[in-house]
């Protein structure tokens, strides 16, 4: 049972470049997250998504996009990469419904530096 | 939006000693967790406490919900226990979950 896998762990942009993040879990969770957190800092949320074809925004999504085309994946797509989008990105998913929130479980992160 | 206050911000122990660390939540919360970060950035889960107690080898902790309050316990600690400690919550009319700015432990020999 491997959890929730990232995928690169490791990368470097040049300003202006696009990637894509990779996430995939399977747990067969159907909600799913992308949190950031910068040096020294605690973790904000980017986007998520309750299920597959639906997604929505977090706190700091600008610079971003998401997809959700099947409930294990969940990739992360950064445009016109910039250094404020130097960070680690975590994602995350766990077992949700109405009235119940179930235990995140997080991926090892992926660390991004955009030069 | 729901404001998580954690104290104290860092903490330095002798190999041994205990600890306790608290998480102030703002609003009703449906849900918190513990996490550790260990100093290689892994996010570890060590409890899923919505309310009452857990207890988990030397750790422990304990969440108030009505009193908007959660404590992590560490008992014995060992320089393996260093790293940040966050509390996460989930509230609002959302399940998102929220961090709060964490617990920076350093365990000395």
């Amino acid at each position: 049972n491997a959890g929730v896998t990232q995928t690169p762990k490791f990368r470097i942009l040049k300003i202006g470049q696009s990637m894509t993040l990779q996430c995939t879990q399977d747990m067969n969770h159907n909600y799913m997250y992308w949190y950031r957190q910068d040096p020294g800092m605690g973790l904000k949320l980017i986007y998520y998504s309750v299920g597959a074809g639906i997604t929505d925004k977090g706190e700091v999504p600008n610079g971003y996009n998401v997809s959700r085309s099947t409930t294990e994946d969940f990739p992360l797509r950064l445009e016109l990469a910039a250094p404020s989008q130097t960070s680690v990105y975590f994602c995350a998913s766990s077992y949700s419904g109405t009235g119940y929130t179930g235990e995140l479980f997080f991926g090892e992160g992926s660390r991004l530096t955009v030069l | 939006g729901i404001q998580v206050e954690q104290s104290p911000p860092d903490l330095i122990l002798q190999e041994g000693a205990n600890s306790t660390l608290r998480c102030n939540f703002s609003d009703s919360v449906n849900n918190l967790q513990w996490f550790h970060q260990n100093p290689w950035g892994q996010l570890i889960n060590l409890f899923y406490i919505p309310s009452g107690t857990k207890q988990n080898g030397r750790l422990s902790a304990t969440t108030v919900a009505t009193e908007r309050y959660s404590l992590l316990y560490i008992s014995s600690s060992q320089t393996t226990d260093s790293g940040v400690y966050f509390c996460a919550v989930y509230g609002g009319a959302t399940n998102k979950l929220i961090f709060g700015t964490g617990t920076l432990l350093a365990v000395q020999p």
